[in-house]
């Protein structure tokens, strides 16, 4: 199936850590990603992790991936209350590179940053 | 400058009638895409168009007629709307080679009535 999964909800105070957890479903995607909603907005792209890596480090963004569970996560460090958003893993099916390739994105996870 | 719009940025509508949203994108991308986030907010791709042809149709009832008169344009238009049609409609756009990174425009949310 397509099913990428996520919790539907963390809640964390204001400088703490906050870890999202995604498991997806294909193990031949390439590319995984997260993207950030803000309230009535579109989708925004943080980051991204090629398949080849365990992990990556954008400033305060850490992607750790584990292919062999199939299982992605975002850790926040420092988390601010302007981090409070929707979050989306989602991973790449079809053709690498190609025009089929497609997003299947995952339930998304609601971050309630407390002051 | 936006890089990829949307209008109307809400829609309000009674069942039965026929509408368009319209996209547009400035990023010389290839690849435009329609996706549908439900009240739930789950995210699913309805189409993609490469150079103006359809890529990907994501089993969409074909009340939904996407038509993309240039690559830099992709509306949506949709006929007999019904209730269950309610919903936020993103568009995106892509390079569509290579890193796979969609920019979304801020979406539609159409309501049915």
């Amino acid at each position: 199936g397509e099913d990428v999964e996520q919790s539907l909800f963390l809640s964390v105070r204001e400088g703490d850590s906050s870890v999202i957890n995604c498991t997806y479903t294909d193990s031949s995607s390439t590319y995984l990603y997260w993207y950030k909603q803000e309230p009535g907005a579109g989708l925004q792209l943080l980051t991204y992790i090629f398949s080849n890596m365990d992990m990556k480090q954008d400033q305060r963004l850490t992607v750790l991936l584990n292919k062999k569970d199939k299982h992605l996560s975002l850790r926040i460090a420092d988390t601010q209350t302007g981090d409070s958003a929707i979050y989306f893993c989602a991973e790449t099916l079809g053709d690498y590179g190609g025009a089929t390739n497609k997003l299947i994105f995952g339930t998304g996870t609601l971050l309630a940053v407390q002051p | 400058d936006t890089a990829v719009s949307q209008t109307p940025k809400y829609l309000v509508t009674q069942m039965g009638n026929d509408k368009s949203i319209k996209c547009e994108q400035n990023l010389g991308h290839d690849t435009m895409y329609w996706y549908k986030q439900d009240s739930k907010k789950f995210l699913k791709i309805m189409f993609s168009y490469n150079n103006k042809e359809l890529i990907i149709n994501e089993t969409v009832p074909n009340r939904f007629s996407p038509k993309s008169p240039d690559k830099a344009h992709l509306n949506l238009h949709i006929n007999s709307l019904e209730l269950g049609d309610s919903a936020v409609y993103f568009c995106a756009s892509s390079s569509g080679t290579g890193r796979y990174e969609q920019y979304f425009g801020p979406g539609t949310r159409l309501t049915v009535t």
